[in-house]
């Protein structure tokens, strides 16, 4: 079972180049969540998909687009990249809209904008 | 604007001890409480509490849910070193399904 799959796992940019970060899940989830974890900050929400066709800004959408495909695919874009999102970004799902349910993580994208 | 804190921040113990953690969360609509362990990857789950369920035991973990005061706390009894991580909390509270973390506790477990 692949779960929770988040492409690429690194990836160096220099400021001012784009880049998607692609995410997807074969767990039939309805939700699904970009974070960003900096050190000493825990994860920070950036955008989520409670379903299929709905985006909302999550805690710092600056920065970032996102576009939810499908019911399996989130992806997570930046147009113009800068130094301050170097970070490790993650992918999470969840079927919460039916009943609460636990946020199941990709292993996370490193991304260094130089 | 929901707000999650944890604390202590970090956190060192021997082996055999026993630690407590805790997080505290400040929501407009309170849904359900995560636990989650992060070693060096994606964090791993440990437990949901929900209004219906308060209490939850996994060996030697267990978690509590204190609706009225806003407050999980996490137990680890005899710590191993293998516990050493960072431990998140993170709360569905606002009704619109999104998960805010707290900045976790860092835990280190000395043999």
């Amino acid at each position: 079972n692949a779960g929770v799959t988040q492409t690429p796992k690194f990836q160096v940019l220099k400021t001012g180049q784009s880049m998607t970060l692609q995410c997807a899940q074969d767990m039939n989830h309805n939700s699904m969540y970009w974070y960003r974890q900096d050190p000493g900050m825990g994860l920070r929400l950036i955008y989520y998909s409670a379903s299929e066709g709905t985006t909302d800004k999550g805690e710092v959408p600056n920065g970032y687009n996102v576009s939810r495909l499908n019911k399996r695919e989130f992806s997570l874009r930046l147009e113009s990249a800068a130094p301050s999102q170097t970070s490790v970004y993650f992918c999470a799902s969840s079927e919460v809209v039916v009943r609460a349910g636990e946020l199941f993580f990709g292993e996370g994208s490193r991304l260094t904008v130089l | 604007e929901d707000k999650v804190v944890q604390s202590p921040l970090s956190l060192v113990v021997h082996e055999g001890d026993t630690v407590t953690l805790n997080c505290s969360y400040e929501v407009t609509n309170f849904r359900s409480l995560l636990w989650y362990k992060q070693e060096k990857k994606a964090p791993t789950f440990l437990f949901m509490l929900t209004s219906s369920g308060i209490e939850k035991k996994s060996g030697r973990l267990s978690s509590i849910l204190d609706k009225k005061e806003l407050f999980s706390i996490l137990n680890i009894t005899a710590t191993q070193t293998g516990d050493s991580a960072v431990y998140l909390c993170a709360v569905d509270g606002s009704g619109t399904y999104k998960y805010i973390f707290g900045t976790g506790t860092r835990l280190k477990v000395l043999a």
